[in-house]
């Protein structure tokens, strides 16, 4: 089945480490995009990628790395660098360029710091 | 800045009545809008979606929801309302040169039987 896959569902975190959750796609899609939910500020962009080896910042990248390696794969690392990781985070992907632009949800990795 | 904004960020309905989420844009280029649906610790999925076609748009689970230019809003409605429709509900915008979607904060959805 075509779909898009997080890993893994829970994700605990010490203070000062750096951790990295997966996403991975098989709908052929150019676009990828990883974004942070928080209760009552809806979704927030931390990055996007376009194409392979290719990726911008969105409103909230500070903390967080991402790499693109292949069409299929799009890594978030989230750093100590970042204050306030406890959140849900969303990976999507999407065509880019047409009218197909909706995004496909994975189900979400929750992060909690300990 | 490009946005979409939701008015009211909780709404509740008795089971069988109207359910009317409202979603305004601020753009001054043609959007792609979308409505999604989610569950409680699961991921986003499209309710519906605008694209230039037809205004009105019909969607999965009885959903429908109308662009209107002159308004800048593309809200979404349910003539009845079920107990599986209590979830939260996202508005969100895209553009043919900036396809990357935005989303607003959110609509959670209570139905009281």
């Amino acid at each position: 089945d075509g779909g898009i896959t997080q890993s893994p569902k829970y994700l605990f975190r010490k203070e000062g480490q750096n951790v990295t959750l997966s996403c991975e796609q098989n709908l052929n899609h150019d676009a990828m995009y990883w974004y942070r939910q928080d209760p009552g500020q809806g979704l927030r962009l931390i990055y996007y990628s376009q194409i392979v080896n290719d990726f911008q910042k969105g409103d909230i990248a500070e903390g967080y790395s991402v790499s693109r390696e292949k069409k299929e794969s799009f890594p978030l690392t989230v750093t100590s660098a970042q204050k306030n990781p406890t959140a849900f985070y969303l990976c999507a992907s999407s065509f880019r360029g047409t009218e197909n632009t909706e995004a496909f949800f994975g189900q979400g990795t929750r992060l909690t710091v300990v | 800045a490009q946005s979409v904004t939701q008015l009211g960020s909780h709404v509740s309905v008795s089971e069988g009545a109207l359910v009317l989420l409202r979603c305004n844009y601020s753009s001054s280029v043609p959007p792609y809008l979308f409505w999604y649906v989610q569950y409680p610790n699961q991921g986003l999925q499209l309710l519906l979606k605008y694209t230039s076609a037809a205004t009105l748009v019909k969607g999965i689970n009885g959903f429908e929801a109308e662009f209107k230019k002159s308004e800048t809003s593309f809200h979404l409605t349910k003539p009845s309302a079920h107990m599986s429709d209590a979830a939260e509900y996202f508005c969100a915008v895209s553009y043919r040169n900036d396809y990357k979607l935005s989303f607003g904060a959110g609509t959670t959805v209570t139905v009281r039987a």
